[in-house]
């Protein structure tokens, strides 16, 4: 079945670090790829997303870009702030039997330091 | 404004006392679930359903029931709830097959 590995948290940067968060994953076909962010005491928000591979999802400073040659979709932003600090969660939607469904990773907690 | 809300939003309640949580969306989405968060497991879909009166078990459907009766709104039914359903909540929707899906704000639900 299909399956997101991210990266361990939590992550701690200061304010203006640069940010990664790795994930990776195995689907079957061609999947969708999302980040969701989740901040303190809200539901989930749909960051940014990729449908085809090679493609760059960006929105608020962040990027990632669907790897398939590595199977990777991995966040990044330039300088981080302390409005950042969330909970970040990497998702894929595959076509399956039952219809296309979300499966998510286990969420990265970053806290940004001013 | 486009939106998936629920209700309610905070729940403290008993082991074995019967509880629903609902969930409506004004985007008029043929499709529609039911997460659960917890701590280092991300969110695992409990129910879905496809359309009115479709609806099939996601990943962690035990101790569950879900109905669909009509397009907007798709109620979370705890008939005996235990501790080990203390979680995090959400409701999540999408239109036919576009893979984005909204999420609701989440009920946070304490079982004792």
């Amino acid at each position: 079945g299909n399956s997101v590995t991210q990266m361990e948290g939590p992550v701690t940067l200061s304010e203006e670090a640069f940010l990664t968060i790795n994930c990776t994953y195995t689907a079957t076909g061609y999947p969708s790829l999302f980040w969701y962010v989740q901040y303190p005491g809200e539901g989930l928000q749909l960051l940014l997303k990729a449908t085809k591979a090679d493609d760059k999802g960006s929105n608020k400073g962040f990027e990632a870009t669907y790897r398939k040659e590595t199977t990777s979709f991995h966040l990044e932003k330039g300088s981080v702030q302390v409005s950042d600090s969330a909970v970040y969660f990497c998702a894929l939607s595959g076509f399956e039997s039952s219809g296309s469904r979300l499966t998510f990773g286990e969420g990265t907690q970053l806290t940004v330091n001013p | 404004e486009a939106q998936v809300t629920q209700n309610p939003r905070y729940l403290i309640t008993v082991t074995g006392k019967k509880l629903t949580v609902t969930c409506s969306q004004n985007m008029n989405h043929e499709y529609m679930s039911w997460y659960r968060q917890d701590p280092g497991l991300g969110l695992r879909q409990i129910y879905y359903s496809m359309n009115v009166e479709v609806t099939d078990k996601g990943d962690v459907p035990e101790g569950y029931k879900v109905s669909r009766k009509e397009k907007r709104n798709f109620p979370l039914i705890l008939e005996s709830p235990s501790p080990n359903q203390t979680s995090l909540y959400f409701c999540a929707s999408r239109r036919g097959e576009v893979r984005t899906q909204y999420f609701g704000p989440g009920t946070r639900l304490t079982v004792l």
